[in-house]
């Protein structure tokens, strides 16, 4: 069983404020690293799947980097809005059908 | 597209009881997955499968069936409820047989909260 580690655990910013988290995976028997927004009361919904050493992925205000060498990825959020609060959740898939799951940073932005 | 579509949303058993959490897609996705939420933990996987008439267990199976007669369906059986099977189900399915394909996030149904007592 991977184990996906996302930091911090929580975070607190303030409207237009610029920020970035963390998901440590292990390096050993990658294939994929997906990032997921989850809104409360609502499902998770993908934000960017990557593959490959060194991918970077953008989406409006959000992006991501992958590096699978040193074994982490980042999500940054620019210019952080109320509708960014939510708990954003990274995965690995170490081998093809089995996709492991951090336990999210939990994001509110206030306004 | 309804996407992802899980039945109950809620549901309370009482310890022994069984039932069949429906889960159905019409992307014609192959994979298809079943998760549990719990409180302090990051999503666990249950049962998923990679095509009509194949599954295979994941990280937290025990309790639990699953059967893909086809390729929009992917119910989950709770055999005997438990307590420790209180918690949220999600189903999820993505369009490749496998989540590491470049074009493969997955897409969540809305949830089942199941309370057993």
């Amino acid at each position: 069983i991977l184990n996906v580690e996302q930091s911090p655990q929580s975070l607190h910013v303030q409207e237009g404020d610029s920020t970035n988290f963390t998901c440590s995976v292990p390096s050993s028997n990658f294939y994929a690293l997906h990032w997921y927004r989850w809104e409360t009361a609502k499902s998770p919904e993908a934000l960017f799947v990557m593959t490959l050493n060194g991918d970077e992925k953008k989406k409006g205000r959000i992006s991501a980097t992958l590096n699978t060498k040193e074994g982490y990825s980042y999500l940054y959020i620019k210019g952080s809005q109320p509708e960014d609060s939510a708990t954003y959740l990274c995965a690995q898939s170490g081998s093809n059908y089995k996709l492991t799951f951090g336990k999210g940073t939990l994001l509110t932005v206030n306004p | 597209n309804a996407g992802v579509t899980q039945t109950p949303k809620f549901q309370v058993l009482k310890t022994g009881q069984s039932m069949t959490l429906q889960c159905a897609q019409d992307m014609n996705h192959e994979y298809m997955s079943w998760y549990r939420q719990d409180p302090g933990m990051g999503l666990r996987l249950i049962h998923y499968s990679v095509g009509a008439g194949i599954t295979d267990q994941g990280e937290v199976p025990n309790g639990y069936n699953v059967s893909r007669s086809t390729t929009e369906d992917f119910p989950l059986r709770l055999l005997s409820a438990a307590p420790s099977q209180t918690s949220v189900y999600f189903c999820a399915s993505s369009y490749r047989a496998t989540p590491s394909s470049y074009n493969s996030p997955l897409h969540f149904g809305n949830g089942t909260r199941l309370t057993v007592t």
